[in-house]
């Protein structure tokens, strides 16, 4: 079946520190890959999309995220985390040619710690 | 700046009563999307628009209806609200995928969301 995995349901760092959320897929597809951000309350804001340009994506707020075909992997990285980054991310990935098959992770709750 | 706009941030509602959540989106986009959002369930597609007039069920359509008159409004209809159905609701609009363009690969925008209390 296909599937997005978000290794992590809580991730907690301290400021200053880098940040690594994990995503694998399962996908019969080459997939659009993308990562998400939802701070409380709000909707889900896109941080960056791979769509087979480039392996690494660069995204806003300094988020950059590695698409490794052989492990099936899209993790989300930040050098030095920041307080305004405690947020929920969401792994999606497009598994097929479909305009609505779109796959959501369960999420990845990041929290910063001062 | 892409704008996806849901009328109600917040609503409370008596079960029995019939609900209107509206999106209106700004980029001209041909894909609209109504997806609900809970606690430990994720998110779940309840309905999709690929045009005016066209829909497509989701995950989760029962209890809910949809309407598509114009290209930038879409508008999730609960006849009947339920306490089963208080969550976050979030609307979303895309570009059409383009599987032969990479630069296409039709990311969703998303409202604020709703969050709607049934009691």
């Amino acid at each position: 079946a296909q599937s997005v995995t978000q290794l992590d349901s809580h991730v907690s760092v301290s400021e200053g520190t880098p940040v690594l959320l994990r995503c694998n897929y399962s996908s019969s597809y080459s997939p659009s890959l993308f990562w998400y951000v939802q701070h409380p309350n709000k909707g889900l804001q896109l941080l960056l999309k791979y769509t087979s340009a480039a392996t690494l994506v660069k995204g806003i707020n300094g988020f950059e995220a590695e698409f490794k075909k052989s492990e099936t992997s899209f993790h989300l990285t930040k050098p030095s985390a920041h307080m305004s980054d405690a947020a929920e991310y969401f792994c999606v990935v497009r598994m097929g040619y479909n305009n609505n098959d779109m796959r959501f992770g369960a999420g990845t709750r990041l929290t910063v710690k001062p | 700046d892409v704008k996806v706009t849901q009328s109600s941030r917040y609503l409370v509602k008596r079960t029995g009563e019939k609900v209107f959540l509206e999106c209106v989106q700004d980029m001209d986009h041909e894909n609209m999307f109504w997806y609900r959002q809970d606690p430990g369930l994720g998110l779940r597609l309840i309905y999709f628009s690929y045009d005016v007039k066209m829909k497509e069920k989701g995950d989760i359509p029962e209890g809910y209806s949809v309407s598509r008159e114009k290209k930038e409004r879409f508008s999730l209809i609960l006849e009947s609200a339920s306490t089963s159905q208080t969550s976050m609701y979030l609307c979303a609009s895309s570009p059409i995928y383009d599987v032969w363009g990479p630069d296409r690969p039709g990311e969703l925008f998303f409202g604020e969301g709703s969050r709607l209390t049934v009691l």
